[in-house]
């Protein structure tokens, strides 16, 4: 079993819709990111969360600790939202360099 | 603000032939650096972390090696490319406590 488990793995939605994608975890961890990819390959950091939630225009991420589950929103959907979804986590001890473990992805397909 | 740089962006190298990738960054110093391969249809494998010059780790065994001969400049190398080398390669940098930022990556076909 992968330290770090998304659902759904692919996600098909209409334009507007709202979306969340799940991330669940089985490890300590002091840091959350979920990163988004596009077709091109260029992966850009969307958020880094240790608790709580955090809302950036239409992307809004939460973190339940206790629960080690995060989720990722977004409302009003947009086809240029198409790409794939990673969350990936900074575990705890060992060293501090910062190592993530990533899911596996979501492939996220918004049609207009 | 940092940015950081990658190339080349595309690649097409014969098997058996060496490799040369190259990251850089700018606007910070003393970065934990990192390479990241995703082969097709995979997800992201960390291949080499570096917290300074020179110091190098390794996470999987395999065909390639890296270094870092200044403090914001991290090569990822090999002396004869396998097929199996092909993939999306990716250099990222972070400090602690903040967040990660990657690079473009570069498109390698080893044919």
């Amino acid at each position: 079993k992968n330290e770090v488990e998304q659902s759904p793995q692919n996600l098909t939605a209409q334009e507007g819709e709202f979306i969340t994608i799940n991330c669940s975890y089985s490890v300590g961890i002091s840091a959350l990111h979920w990163l988004q990819q596009h077709p091109g390959g260029g992966i850009v950091s969307l958020f880094m969360l240790s608790s709580g939630k955090k809302k950036h225009g239409r992307l809004i991420a939460t973190i339940n600790i206790q629960e080690k589950h995060s989720s990722l929103h977004i409302t009003a959907s947009h086809p240029r939202d198409s790409a794939v979804y990673i969350c990936a986590v900074l575990v705890t001890g060992g060293t501090s360099y910062g190592k993530l473990t990533f899911g596996q992805g979501t492939i996220l397909t918004v049609h207009p | 603000s940092q940015t950081i740089h990658q190339w080349p962006a595309t690649l097409v190298q014969p098997v058996g032939s060496p490799l040369s990738l190259e990251c850089t960054v700018e606007g910070t110093s003393n970065p934990n650096l990192y390479w990241y391969r995703q082969a097709a249809g995979r997800g992201l494998q960390l291949l080499f972390y570096s917290v300074g010059i020179g110091q190098i780790s390794s996470e999987v065994p395999q065909n390639l090696s890296a270094s870092r001969p200044q403090d914001r400049q991290f090569i990822l190398s090999s002396k004869k490319l396998l097929l199996s080398d092909s993939g999306f390669y990716l250099c990222a940098w972070s400090k602690i406590g903040s967040d990660r930022d990657f690079g473009p990556g570069t498109r390698l076909l080893v044919l």
